[in-house]
């Protein structure tokens, strides 16, 4: 099935550092969401962005959904330990429906 | 806990078997949604329900896989003549109505031997 273009794919980084991610689709998204997921967990929701251009901040993580509607990105800045796992972006597509398509995922992992 | 549900959080049968995964959806949500997650992948969309009915199942792979919502609430994915290629972790997620966030349960792990 179609998964949205997510990078990078794995960063390294250390404690107090900030990040940024980002994915990109060939198709127009409704909505754009971020998930955290640890191991033997669910997707655990983020952000949620709902309209272009939007810019959205939950504590240390500011996400946007890009005016193109085609692409979202999120950072986190000052990072600690407990930001490691995988960080997906999902989307609801103009002509999806109500399924979510998601990205590959960053795995990102923090040293102290 | 009020969250979504999902038994058994491990299952492991041989192939050719045939198993049932069971979600619990949050109290009240009307949507309930499977996926499936291979590893290092991003999940899939398997099948939707807007109560009972199924209103999109285009991601199912095959007639193997069938999933019912009896009730409106629980819902179970059952799975036939399992292959070894089913192997993943099954998450199912719900929302207050179809165009809502969803949230996400803990997933079954399904290993076909």
């Amino acid at each position: 099935g179609q998964q949205l273009n997510q990078s990078p794919q794995s960063m390294f980084i250390q404690e107090g550092e900030d990040v940024s991610m980002n994915c990109t689709s060939s198709s127009i998204f409704n909505t754009w969401l971020w998930y955290k997921q640890d191991p033997g967990e669910g997707p655990v929701l983020l952000i949620a962005l709902y309209k272009a251009g939007e810019l959205t901040s939950n504590g240390r993580l500011t996400a946007q959904f890009g005016i193109t509607r085609k692409d979202s990105f999120l950072n986190i800045s000052a990072s600690i330990p407990s930001d490691v796992g995988i960080y997906f972006c999902a989307g609801l597509e103009e002509t999806s429906g109500s399924r979510l398509t998601f990205g590959e995922g960053t795995q990102l992992t923090v040293n102290p | 806990g009020a969250g979504v549900s999902q038994t058994p959080s491990n299952k492991v049968t041989e192939k050719g078997k045939y198993v049932e995964l069971r979600c619990d959806p949050i109290s009240g949500h009307t949507a309930l949604y499977w996926y499936r997650q291979s590893l290092g992948q991003g999940p899939e969309f398997l099948i939707y329900f807007q109560g009972t009915g199924a209103a999109d199942d285009s991601g199912l792979p095959n007639d193997r896989f069938f999933a019912v919502r009896p009730e409106g609430s629980v819902s179970t994915l059952k799975i036939q003549r399992t292959e070894r290629g089913d192997s993943a972790v099954y998450l199912c997620a719900s929302s207050p109505n179809a165009k809502n966030i969803q949230y996400f349960g803990a997933g079954t792990r399904l290993s076909v031997l």
